[in-house]
């Protein structure tokens, strides 16, 4: 199975920040099949990104995805005070579906 | 809307049986396949199972398989899992979610716990 390794595993950051979140896959993604969510305590996780860089249905557009070989990140332009929370990976090209670990992404 | 409406955790003995039911509404449900995704405690996702638009189809992860059973009453607009010989890492959230590759939608999940 592609195991899914997100770095860095917590970033401490000021609203108004850029974040940049990785995504390293053990081995190629069929055609960069790979999702990023976003979960807050006590909720159900928000799908972000999906096809490694299209922004899912009312997704602001601070958030960007990116692929490159096994190399996928997220990026969030300019941190508001509702993105810190964990966000994840995932790849649905090769069964069984995977996700990564999660980054945390909290408040410096 | 859609909603995802997860029922039927709780608390099972090791070994034990539980079936979850989500009842989905707001979109043609027979039009899509379903999936279930766990969340242990503190812990990140897992991918659990799946399920195309008849039922023809079924997946799992292998940690489950042999044990879970994911079935869907399109009739009813109702997923279910059979969740038998459960064990102590089966402990989790239960998240309906509706498609099979990525999940625009999610329950809120049911909460499954497995102890003695």
């Amino acid at each position: 199975e592609i195991v899914l390794t997100q770095s860095p595993g917590t970033l401490s950051l000021s609203p108004g920040e850029r974040a940049t979140l990785s995504c390293r896959a053990s081995q190629s993604v069929t055609s960069y099949y790979l999702a990023w969510y976003q979960q807050k305590p006590g909720q159900a996780p928000r799908l972000l990104i999906y096809g490694a860089a299209s922004r899912a249905t009312g997704i602001p557009d601070r958030f960007s995805g990116s692929a490159s070989g096994t190399d996928f990140t997220l990026t969030i332009s300019r941190l508001e005070p509702e993105d810190f929370a964990v966000y994840y990976c995932q790849q649905y090209g090769s069964s069984p579906w995977t996700f990564g670990q999660g980054t945390k992404v909290e408040i410096k | 809307e859609v909603q995802l409406l997860e029922s039927g955790g709780g608390l099972a003995q090791p070994g034990g049986s539980l079936r979850l039911s989500c009842a989905a509404s707001g979109f043609i449900f027979n039009n899509y396949a379903m999936t279930w995704v766990r969340q242990a405690p503190g812990k990140g996702l897992e991918w659990v199972s799946s399920i195309s638009t008849t039922g023809g189809g079924t997946y799992y992860a292998d940690s489950v398989k042999g044990r879970f059973t994911i079935s869907r009453d399109n009739s009813k607009d109702t997923l279910y899992l059979q969740m038998n010989s459960l064990r102590a890492e089966d402990t989790a959230l239960y998240y309906c979610a509706k498609d099979y590759r990525y999940y625009a939608s999610w329950g809120q999940g049911a909460l499954v716990t497995v102890s003695s």
